[in-house]
């Protein structure tokens, strides 16, 4: 079964620092990739997705994430976090020609010390 | 712009009572989904629709059912709630498979 893996449950940064959030996929075939926002008490907002082509994508907010396929990874790079960046982040994954079971990470919840 | 509207924002009932999540969309999506978020868990996939009359069941469909009468309506109905429900309801919707879902803002829910 497919699954996605965020392997930080919670991460601290100072503001001005670099980001990398990480996530792993589980699927053996290219997957859609997807990384998702939470602020608190809010829905999920798209930040980028990955369908096929480049391997760095570029998003919203001044977000990037890079597709690694021989990791399975596909994580998410910020290079000066401000402090509004403090959320939840998702990232999630549809397997390429399964359908749309859109399969999303536990999250990791960002905060950011001034 | 409204985009996928969810109701009510909040709700508490009691053990065994009933109630359905509503959910709207203006974007004529074929694609909805109904996701429940609990903490550390991430989402997970109670029920989608690929269409008006069309419902499948997700990875935890348990206790729920829906029904798509229209592209723009998908209820979430609970027919006996437990405290195990207690949890944030999302609704989303996506023009086609393989695509972004856009999301509702949620419906916390708690059953005591």
């Amino acid at each position: 079964a497919q699954s996605v893996t965020q392997p930080d449950i919670h991460i601290t940064v100072s503001e001005g620092a670099s980001l990398e959030l990480r996530c792993n996929y589980s699927y053996g075939a290219t997957p859609y990739l997807f990384w998702y926002v939470q602020s608190p008490g809010q829905g999920l907002q798209l930040l980028l997705k990955y369908f096929s082509g480049d391997t760095l994508v570029q998003g919203i907010k001044g977000f990037e994430a890079e597709f690694k396929r021989s990791q399975s990874s596909f994580n998410l790079r910020k290079p000066s976090v401000h402090w509004s960046d403090a959320a939840e982040y998702f990232c999630a994954e549809v397997p390429y020609n399964a359908g749309n079971m859109l399969t999303f990470g536990g999250g990791t919840r960002l905060m950011v010390k001034p | 712009n409204a985009g996928v509207t969810q109701t009510p924002k909040f709700r508490i009932l009691k053990i065994g009572q009933s109630m359905t999540l509503q959910c709207t969309q203006d974007m004529n999506h074929n694609y909805m989904y109904w996701y429940r978020q609990d903490p550390g868990m991430g989402l997970k996939l109670i029920y989608y629709s690929v269409g008006a009359g069309i419902t499948d069941k997700g990875e935890v469909p348990n206790g729920y059912n829906v029904s798509r009468s229209t592209t723009e309506d998908f209820p979430l109905r609970l027919e006996l709630a437990a405290p195990s429900q207690t949890s944030v309801y999302f609704c989303a919707s996506s023009p086609r498979d393989n695509t972004e879902a856009f999301f509702g803002q949620g419906t916390r829910l708690t059953v005591v």
